[in-house]
Formats: C-alpha cells, sequence, structure tokens
C-alpha cells in the first residue's frame, strides 16, 4: 500500500500568516488523486482539495493544492482563526485508500 | 442533500463482532461508493472498506480476513461488520460515499465504539 508522510507533524502559526503542508507518498500517486481534509475537534473530516490541486465545492480559494507523483502540498495563503484544525492528506489512486498521519496547525 | 448517519452499539465485548449501519438519507445509492473509516482516540484516519452501488467491495488488506461491507438499496443503508474484536479497535466509525476516481466527500458524523468487557 501507499505510505503517506506529512510535515510537519505540528505547525505554530499566527492568524494572517501563510500556511505550507507537506505530504510525501512512498510511490507515485496515480493521475495525482491526492486529497486534503481538514477536521476540527469532536467533528468528521472535511474534504479540501481533490486530484492534488482541485478545491472542493464551498473551500474558501485561501486554500490551494500543488504537486504531483510523489510530493505534494496544501498552502492556505492566509490563515483565519477558523483554519486552526488538523489536515490530513489522502490518496485514492492505488487501492486501498490510504491516509497521511495529520498535521495539526495551531495558534501561535 | 445527502446526509449519513452511523447507528450501532457503544459498546462491544472482546473477541465479539462489531455491526454498524449507514443511513443514506436526500439522495440515491448509486452511482456511488460507500466507505468505511475509523479513527481511533488522538490519531489518524484509517480506510476499512466499501461497497460499491453494483455490491462488488474492496477491504484494506490488513483488516481483510475480520471486515466485511454490505448493502441494503431498499433500505437505503450500508453496512460494517468487524469480527474478532479487541481493544485496538476501539474508535469513532465513520461511513462516508465517494463518486468513481474520486474521494469520499460526504461523510457522517462518527459514531464511537468501545471494546472493553
Amino acid at each position: 500500500e501507499i505510505v503517506l508522510t506529512q510535515s510537519p507533524g505540528t505547525l505554530s502559526l499566527s492568524p494572517g500568516e501563510r500556511a505550507t503542508l507537506s505530504c510525501r507518498a512512498s510511490q507515485t500517486v496515480r493521475r495525482s488523486y491526492l486529497a486534503w481534509y481538514q477536521q476540527k475537534p469532536g467533528q468528521a473530516p472535511r474534504l479540501l482539495m481533490y486530484d492534488a490541486s482541485s478545491r472542493a465545492t464551498g473551500i474558501a480559494d485561501r486554500f490551494s493544492g500543488s504537486g504531483s507523483g510523489t510530493d505534494f502540498t496544501l498552502t492556505i495563503s492566509r490563515l483565519e482563526p477558523e483554519d486552526f484544525a488538523v489536515y490530513y492528506c489522502n490518496q485514492y489512486g492505488t487501492p486501498p485508500v490510504t491516509f497521511g498521519q495529520g498535521t495539526r496547525l495551531e495558534i501561535k | 442533500q445527502v446526509q449519513l448517519q452511523e447507528s450501532g452499539p457503544g459498546l462491544v465485548k472482546p473477541s465479539e463482532t462489531l455491526s454498524l449501519t449507514c443511513t443514506v438519507s436526500g439522495g440515491s445509492i448509486s452511482p456511488y461508493y460507500w466507505g468505511w473509516m475509523r479513527q481511533p482516540p488522538g490519531k489518524g484516519l484509517e480506510f476499512l472498506g466499501y461497497v460499491y452501488y453494483s455490491g462488488s467491495t474492496s477491504y484494506n488488506p490488513s483488516l481483510k480476513s475480520r471486515v466485511a461491507v454490505s448493502l441494503d438499496t431498499p433500505k437505503s443503508q450500508f453496512s460494517l461488520k468487524l469480527t474478532s474484536l479487541t481493544a485496538a479497535d476501539t474508535a469513532v466509525y465513520y461511513c462516508a460515499r465517494a463518486v468513481d476516481s474520486n474521494p469520499f466527500d460526504i461523510w457522517g458524523q462518527g459514531t464511537m465504539v468501545t471494546v472493553s468487557s
């Protein structure tokens, strides 16, 4: 199975700053079938990005995704207070579906 | 607007079988994938398996011998069975929907399952 490794484990930033989250795959993600989810405490994951760079319905344009092959990035251009959460990458191109271990984005 | 709701026991004994049901409202079973994920307390997400609207299934190889997902289209429900439970199966269990070649986009709120005697 494809192992996804996210870095950093925790990112401490202030509102208004730019956040860059990384996801590295153990092998090529087929067709860039890479998604990003946001999860807040006590809530289900919310889909942010799919196909590496497409925003899901209703997602603010301060969220952007990039990458291909084995290296992917989620960027939040200017952090809002509601963006502080845990973020997971997910590949759905090669069975079984796998998730990264998560990056916690916390307020500095 | 499609909504998913998990239901099932919150407490199960070790060695027993967990049965969870996800009820789909506001939409059709076809032509989607219907999956189950779980999240142990304080940990990340793990894919368990899915059933396609046609009835075909796919499972996480690490659990393949213990997990089964099935579909009841007339009731707009799909189910998870997980056998031979241990404390390591304690987690929040989520059901979710995916379109072909897309990630799971709609999730249930999750249900906490504790394995303990």
